[in-house]
């Protein structure tokens, strides 16, 4: 098993540009959730969806974040415009289950995100 | 409103030497509890978790973790630590009051294992 696939791996940009984070889940997993892991704010939840569906969003930041998962085998996580404060590392996670109490998250390798 | 405090930033432990990483919790219910391991660059590996049944949990690499409700404990132990064991330790509870698949971690705890 590939486990879960981000890309890309690093992402250097300028404030205002777009920045899409892609994301393929572990193959047969239901739930997807995107992560934001930084020193000051620790590991944050974004979103999650199940069976593509998006469960809770009420993590994203602000309107300039959006995610999508057009299907079950990829979702993507979208800033416009982007700023120096959205640099983080950002993770993806799958698991098995419809993101019940007892589910464990196995988690994509991440994508650094550096705004300028 | 559920949580977790990890107290310790770092720990810091002689090759070899009994480690311990301390976290404990709050919640309203069952206490479902969870351990990740964070290597340098890398995302977080699910170590084991507690759901039910014997308070002792055997998991990844050799670590253990000892379930206390008296205590509101949940610390993960490993008889020997081994220099490669150096990484951040997460300890996480699921948000029962908010959305049930939502994790929330603790603050992490740096390990760090000298040889």
């Amino acid at each position: 098993d590939a486990g879960v696939i981000q890309s890309p791996r690093h992402e250097v940009t300028e404030m205002g540009q777009e920045v899409t984070l892609r994301c393929k889940p572990i193959s047969g997993h239901n739930s997807l959730f995107w992560y934001r892991q930084t020193m000051m704010r620790g590991l944050e939840l974004l979103i999650y969806f199940n069976n593509n569906v998006p469960i809770d969003d009420s993590g994203m930041p602000e309107d300039r974040f959006s995610a999508k998962m057009p299907n079950a085998s990829f979702s993507t996580l979208k800033i416009q415009p982007s700023e120096p404060r959205d640099s983080a590392v950002y993770f993806c996670a799958s698991s098995p289950g419809l993101a019940t109490s007892t589910d464990t998250q196995y988690f994509g390798p991440g994508t650094r995100l550096t705004v300028l | 409103a559920q949580s977790v405090a990890q107290p310790e930033d770092q720990v810091n432990v002689a090759e070899g030497n009994p480690l311990t990483v301390k976290c404990t919790y709050s919640v309203s219910g069952n206490p479902y509890l969870f351990w990740y391991v964070q290597y340098p660059n890398r995302g977080l590996q699910f170590l084991l978790k507690y759901i039910t049944g014997d308070n002792l949990v055997k998991g990844s690499y050799g670590f253990e973790a000892e379930f206390n409700k008296s205590q509101t404990s949940f610390h993960l132990k490993k008889p020997s630590a081994l220099v490669s064991d150096s990484a951040l330790y997460f300890c996480a509870v699921p948000n029962y009051g908010g959305s049930q698949g939502n994790l929330i971690f603790g603050k992490g705890t740096k390990l760090s294992v000298k040889p």
